[in-house]
């Protein structure tokens, strides 16, 4: 079945890039996504990326996937103590009806003056 | 523009109580609808999609229905709460023909004890 993998922790200072990494098993994956949940919040849609996409930018955020590798990051510039959050990579596409997400376990980013 | 409101925004109930989970859709017509919930270890889990009124998908067999009695209007049921249903419940919607882009609620607490 479809598997989604992520680690669990990050640290970065404020003002240094932060890099999420994420990496999925189904093949068939059509959008891999990055949402945001802040405590006790529901998940904040982030930024997707077509699977015949290798590289998308918006604003401070950089997402790359490796279709060969089935490997997706989440590159945030400049980060900030209020982008600390857990960020969970997602994929999905239309199967049998509606657009299902499979969601990795979330990567607890911590922001540290 | 379109917003998702889900109630209560927390709760508390004993094993063996049942349960009624709400979540409207407001500023869209014929949105899908989507049911997740997310245990202890933040893991996400789609429980129900439905495509329509009346039109309810089951992802993983459990103690939990779901119903659609109006367009954008989607309830999560129990009639006999287990200690293992506690979670955060997580209503999400995307427009047909723009089912890439799915958009969360604020989630419901639930606590069985």
């Amino acid at each position: 079945g479809e598997d989604v993998e992520q680690s669990l922790f990050l640290s970065v200072r404020e003002g240094d890039s932060s890099v999420i990494n994420c990496t999925y098993t189904d093949s068939s994956s059509t959008y891999l996504y990055w949402y945001k949940q802040e405590p006790g919040a529901g998940l904040q849609l982030l930024t997707y990326i077509f699977s015949n996409m290798d590289m998308k930018q918006d604003q401070r955020l950089t997402v790359l996937l490796n279709k060969k590798d089935k490997h997706l990051s989440l590159r945030i510039a400049d980060t900030q103590t209020g982008d600390s959050a857990i960020y969970f990579c997602a994929e999905g596409g239309v199967k049998r009806g509606g657009n299902k997400l499979t969601f990795g376990t979330g990567t607890q980013l911590k922001v540290e003056l | 523009s379109q917003t998702i409101h889900q109630w209560p925004a927390t709760l508390v109930q004993p094993v063996g109580s049942p349960l009624s989970l709400e979540c409207t859709v407001e500023g869209t017509s014929n949105p899908n609808l989507y049911w997740y919930r997310q245990a202890a270890g933040r893991g996400l889990q789609l429980l129900f999609y439905s495509v329509g009124i009346g039109q309810i998908s089951s992802e993983v067999p459990q103690n939990l229905s779901a119903s659609r009695p109006q367009d954008r209007q989607f309830i999560l049921s129990s009639k006999k709460l287990l200690l293992s249903d506690s979670g955060f419940y997580l209503c999400a919607w995307s427009a047909p023909g723009a089912d890439y882009e799915q958009y969360f609620g604020p989630g419901t607490r639930l606590t069985v004890t």
